[in-house]
């Protein structure tokens, strides 16, 4: 069964940092982008970043918000994404989700999602 | 950044309805875009990318269309399991980016 399983949420203040996990299963993750979109309480969803495959050498891309305080990282010989957060605000409070990319004709389709870890940001 | 706008922010349909949802985005994205349906508490679901491509599993009242900046997500018969939130997704270029998003209630 394909599937993702994130860990590592919970309170944390201001400023402050926080690593999550994403532990995956049931499939080749080198082949795949990973990703994470963040949803705050009550609001849409917002892309976070992106750890291309291994063809693409596991570069990264960030959402503008996130950019320079968030790092995305993997180990594929564990089959794990990690997100870095540091510098925390109250507006990265938010259910942070992990998810596979896969690209059929060069699409992107995010295609399996985990069930999410809440973040809270507050003093 | 390229800007999505979704339209409408919400809307109000009874079973059987045919429903239609909008994006723009902001500049040429060719057929780089994906729909998304989530209910309350759960990670939303993929219902369909390249515009037009539905995900295996997907019922068939469900299509997209659509290419440049503008998109349509349609729903044919709205059934009860579908009053959901939907998302469409621009894959073209970084910092991908979400519409607001589209309430369907009943």
């Amino acid at each position: 069964e394909v599937q993702l399983v994130e860990s590592g949420g919970g309170l944390v203040q201001p400023g402050g940092s926080l690593r999550l996990s994403c532990a995956a299963s049931g499939f080749t993750f080198s082949d795949h982008h990973m990703d994470w979109v963040r949803q705050a309480p009550g609001k849409g969803l917002e892309w976070v970043g992106r750890s291309k495959d291994k063809i693409r050498s596991y570069t990264t891309e960030y959402g503008a918000s996130v950019r320079a305080r968030f790092t995305i990282s993997r180990d594929d010989s564990k089959n794990s994404l990690y997100l870095q957060m540091n510098s925390l605000k109250i507006e990265d409070t938010a259910v942070y989700f992990c998810v596979r990319v896969s690209s059929p004709g060069g699409h992107d389709a995010f295609d399996v999602w985990g069930q999410g870890t809440m973040v809270t940001v507050s003093s | 950044a390229i800007q999505v706008t979704q339209s409408p922010s919400s809307l109000s349909a009874s079973v059987g309805d045919r429903v239609t949802i909008t994006c723009r985005a902001s500049q040429g994205i060719g057929n780089d875009l994906g729909w998304y349906q989530q209910k309350p508490g759960k990670a939303p679901t993929l219902l369909i990318s390249a515009a037009s491509s539905l995900q295996s599993g997907v019922p068939s009242r469900f299509s997209g269309s659509g290419s440049g900046t503008d998109f349509t997500l349609t729903i044919s018969s709205l059934q009860p399991e579908d009053f959901a939130t939907y998302y469409c997704l621009q894959d073209y270029t970084y910092p991908l980016t979400f519409g607001g998003g589209t309430k369907v209630e009943i």
